[in-house]
């Protein structure tokens, strides 16, 4: 079935650095590809989002481009902030169906100052 | 109003207890989603209603009944848990029109403890 391998972490950084969160899939159809964020103590909120090859997804300094040869979605931003720890999740959603969303495992970020 | 709302917050429950879970959302959204998710894991998909019916249920044990009374409200019913179903549950809904996809829109979730 439908599959997303993000990379492991936790991943720590120093405020400004450079972030990428690596994100590969596996899917047998067409998927629409999503970043969300969990806050400590919250639910998920959506990122950005692709629905096709070579949309770049952003939002907040975060962007993300849809790779349908290297199958991939990783997740980028320039200058990372404290505000910016979280849990970052990689998903998927297929188009038919129920349009159930599939997540990676989850990467946990920690930017100190 | 852009959002999902969860009640309770937090709740602690008995294995003997009944206790309901409630989501509200007013996009206009036609599906709803229950996840549950356990610390340090990813949201794992319980159950799905598309148009108040049930669509899919991912082998979820029959302690947890879900309800779709109308196209706003979901409600996860909680009966005879075991300590390992504390976890944040998480609600969740999405707009559908065809092959177009928005994402899911996400409740804060309800932190439930069984004891």
């Amino acid at each position: 079935g439908d599959s997303v391998t993000q990379m492991e972490g936790p991943v720590t950084l120093s405020e400004e650095a450079f972030l990428t969160i690596n994100c590969t899939y596996t899917a047998t159809g067409y998927p629409s590809l999503f970043w969300y964020v969990q806050y400590p103590g919250e639910g998920l909120q959506l990122l950005l989002k692709a629905t096709k090859a070579d949309d770049k997804g952003s939002n907040k300094g975060f962007e993300a481009t849809y790779r349908k040869e290297t199958t991939s979605f990783h997740l980028e931003k320039g200058s990372v902030q404290v505000s910016d720890s979280a849990v970052y999740f990689c998903a998927l959603s297929d188009r038919s169906g129920n349009n159930d969303m599939r997540f990676g495992a989850g990467t946990r970020l920690t930017v100190k100052p | 109003d852009t959002e999902v709302t969860q009640t309770p917050k937090h709740l602690v429950m008995g294995m003997t207890n009944k206790k309901s879970l409630k989501c509200e959302q007013h996009m206009g959204h036609r599906a709803m989603y229950w996840y549950k998710q356990k610390a340090k894991k990813p949201p794992e998909l319980m159950f799905v209603y598309s148009y108040e019916k049930l669509s899919i249920n991912e082998s979820v044990p029959s302690r947890f009944s879900p309800e779709c009374p109308n196209s706003s409200l979901l409600n996860l019913h909680l009966h005879a848990l075991q300590p390992e179903d504390s976890a944040l549950y998480l609600c969740a809904s999405s707009s559908r029109t065809g092959l177009s996809n928005y994402g899911y829109t996400f409740g804060s979730g309800t932190r439930l403890t069984v004891v």
